[in-house]
């Protein structure tokens, strides 16, 4: 009941395409839910971020849909650049509780 | 802020050996995370720490992993003795409480431990 599942473990996207990284969750206590991106020789770092007050939320060009009731949350890359090419985490966790529960990761290759 | 700084960036040793990883968190956090990447498990938390306490070491994997932070700057991950499968990228993040609830993390560079 504490695991993150993220899919797909690979994604290839051309150029200005939409990237689409999914994750679910079973622990309805959950409450907070980051995205970190890592590219490589770096260690992750916050992307994006959502409480379930919310069923989405908008950065730029990346954006977290939020379905509470089926315990899903994703991320979307619109118009995906070269740049944005590295690996993708989910994470989920309690307010009472400052541990991340993290998905497997989601390595990312925008192809030009 | 130079951000969460980690020493050594990368260290080869062979195996049997003692390995201490440094970790110097964010300047007013009070949270202190220790993590271990590799591919096959991805990214696993060892240990984390509130206000220099450690608070779950659940994940330590063995008896040869230690973690210690004797103040609010600084704190270490020790392994002894050495073993192969212990190689791997080990991060150390910190992060501040956020109205009680969790907050961002920040993450170090990591230090890349390849034993022999």
């Amino acid at each position: 009941q504490q695991q993150v599942k993220q899919s797909p473990q690979s994604l290839i996207v051309q150029k200005g395409g939409i990237s689409i990284i999914n994750c679910a969750y079973e622990n309805t206590a959950f409450d907070y839910f980051p995205w970190y991106q890592q590219f490589p020789g770096k260690g992750p770092a916050l992307l994006i971020a959502i409480r379930p007050d919310v069923s989405e939320k908008k950065e730029g060009r990346f954006t977290i849909s939020f379905n509470k009731s089926a315990k899903q949350f994703s991320l979307h890359i619109m118009d995906s650049q070269p740049g944005d090419s590295a690996t993708y985490f989910c994470a989920a966790s309690k307010n009472s509780n400052y541990q991340l529960i993290w998905g497997a990761g989601t390595k990312l290759i925008i192809k030009p | 802020d130079a951000g969460v700084i980690q020493s050594p960036r990368h260290e080869v040793t062979e195996m049997g050996q003692e390995v201490t990883l440094r970790c110097k968190p964010i300047s007013g956090h009070d949270y202190l995370f220790w993590y271990r990447q590799t591919m096959m498990r991805g990214l696993e938390l060892l240990i984390y720490f509130n206000n220099n306490v450690p608070i779950d070491d659940s994940g330590m994997p063995e008896d040869r992993f230690s973690a210690k932070m004797p103040n609010a700057s600084f704190s270490t991950l020790k392994i002894q003795p050495s073993e192969p499968r212990d190689s791997a990228v080990y991060f150390c993040a910190s992060s501040l409480s956020y109205r009680g609830g969790t907050d961002t993390q920040y993450f170090g560079p990591g230090t890349r431990l390849t034993v022999l």
